[in-house]
């Protein structure tokens, strides 16, 4: 199993749809997760980070479930300029030790389109 | 506040040539990371450090080499440069639980 599986995607969706990706990872230790949008021939850029609660940050939620070790991102009501890849982070944290790196995802490509 | 910085932006090089990438962090983090990214590849690992002195090989070392002499500075060499080496390479740095900061990149094509 990979460290960590994302959506391979791509997404094409009109402008206003709700898209959902997904993401599993294998490290049941992992500690901290995120997502990150890269825009085409730009760095990546954290969007959100991911909490055990989940959390919120206007059109875009996020979801972690341990148990199942999975990461979601929800975007409602997409615009043009959603259009990117998103990426999903995994970090050990403390537990990785001598062997800590941070994970990415290989990403999953939004299209918007009007 | 320059975050992180990645020279040079672009660089063409010839096969066999060599160069050193750099990378500068100001945000006295302790972990460090390379990454090439090509189309339909997302990124790939090359080498990180997890502090200063210390480097471990990632998902794709082959032709490359790194170094962390200072904290703040993570340097990727190619001895021997080869097309198929012809890529965008990302430097990054975080510390555990934090978010990890990019530089902008650098366009390298192997000729």
């Amino acid at each position: 199993r990979k460290e960590v599986e994302q959506d391979p995607g791509p997404f094409n969706v009109p402008e206003g749809a709700t898209v959902a990706f997904n993401c599993t990872y294998s490290n049941s230790a992992s500690q901290s997760f995120f997502w990150y949008r890269q825009d085409c021939r730009k760095e990546p850029k954290l969007l959100m980070s991911v909490y055990s609660s989940g959390n919120e940050d206007g059109r875009f939620t996020a979801q972690l479930n341990r148990a199942s070790q999975y990461i979601s991102l929800l975007i409602r009501d997409s615009k043009l300029s959603d259009s990117a890849t998103y990426l999903c982070v995994v970090s050990p944290g403390d537990s990785g030790g001598s062997n800590y790196k941070l994970t990415f995802g290989k990403g999953t490509l939004l299209t918007v389109n009007p | 506040n320059a975050g992180v910085t990645q020279t040079p932006k672009f660089r063409v090089l010839k096969t066999g040539q060599s160069m050193t990438l750099l990378c500068a962090q100001d945000m006295n983090h302790e972990y460090m990371y390379w990454y090439r990214q090509d189309p339909g590849m997302g990124l790939r690992l090359i080498h990180y450090s997890v502090g200063e002195g210390t480097t471990a090989k990632g998902e794709v070392p082959d032709g490359y080499n790194v170094s962390r002499l200072k904290k703040q500075n993570f340097l990727l060499g190619l001895e021997s440069a080869a097309p198929s080496q012809t890529s965008v390479y990302f430097c990054a740095s975080e510390d555990s639980y934090t978010e990890a900061f990019f530089g902008q990149g650098t366009r390298l094509t192997v000729v």
